[in-house]
């Protein structure tokens, strides 16, 4: 089946620093990936879609310039966090979906999360 | 905008019972699919079952069932003889036929008393 890969599964960093996040879909290509902010017992809160070879689209009120989303592959995108704060604290999760005929079926395939703490 | 409603936050179900968790969505689209999605503490995202809203029969996947009734814009789960590891969060999640994102509901607590 479907596997996304993200890494890594928890960061700490320091205040002001810059933090990568990756996302690889394992054995398929993912035309598109998505990134998604999550709180504790809350719903996955989508920041942006990004496909292979454009630019990504934010959701608004998402900062386009703290969250840099690169998807220069058809099997990796990443998110950098840059100059974190405490506040971007958080549970960030990316999912792939695959193009093709039926893939909108298929659903989508997410990866593991990224637990960030920003100290 | 699509919507998408999950109005219990949570919901507590006996080891071998059955429970439903409900969800309500609104979209002006005749073409949309409509997914369940668990997440155990892990964390983990998991597909649980998937309908295509063109398909009148309910989709059906081992101890999991929906209840499609598109005119009402419903789609509920069933887990049938509940297991201690079906405790988790579920979502209910939409995606339009023209638009690839996915809008979740808000999600809905399952507990699995012993």
């Amino acid at each position: 089946g479907a596997v996304v890969s993200q890494h890594p599964s928890w960061v700490i960093c320091k205040s002001g620093t810059s933090v990568k996040i990756e996302c690889r879909s394992l054995d398929f290509q993912a035309t598109t990936m998505f990134w998604y902010r999550q709180f504790p017992k809350q719903s996955l809160m989508l920041m942006a879609t990004s496909n292979e070879g454009s630019k990504a689209t934010y959701e608004q009120g998402v900062e386009k310039d703290k969250f840099l989303i690169n998807h220069a592959s058809l099997t990796l995108s990443t998110l950098t966090v840059t100059s974190a704060h405490p506040e971007d604290s958080s549970f960030y999760i990316c999912s792939a979906r695959a193009g093709g005929q039926g893939a909108g079926l298929r659903g989508y395939t997410f990866g593991s999360g990224t637990r960030l703490t920003v100290v | 905008a699509q919507t998408v409603t999950q109005s219990q936050p949570e919901m507590s179900v006996q080891e071998a019972e059955t429970v439903t968790l409900s969800c309500t969505y609104d979209t002006s689209e005749s073409d949309y699919y409509l997914f369940w999605y668990k997440q155990p503490p892990s964390r983990q995202m998991i597909l649980v079952i998937r309908q295509e809203a063109y398909k009148q029969q309910n989709a059906t996947e081992n101890r999991f069932s929906v209840n499609f009734q598109k005119a009402a814009k419903s789609f509920s789960l069933k887990i049938s003889d509940s297991q201690l590891g079906d405790a988790a969060m579920y979502f209910c999640a939409y995606r339009g036929g023209a638009n690839s994102k996915l809008t979740f509901g808000k999600g809905i607590t399952l507990s699995v008393r012993p």
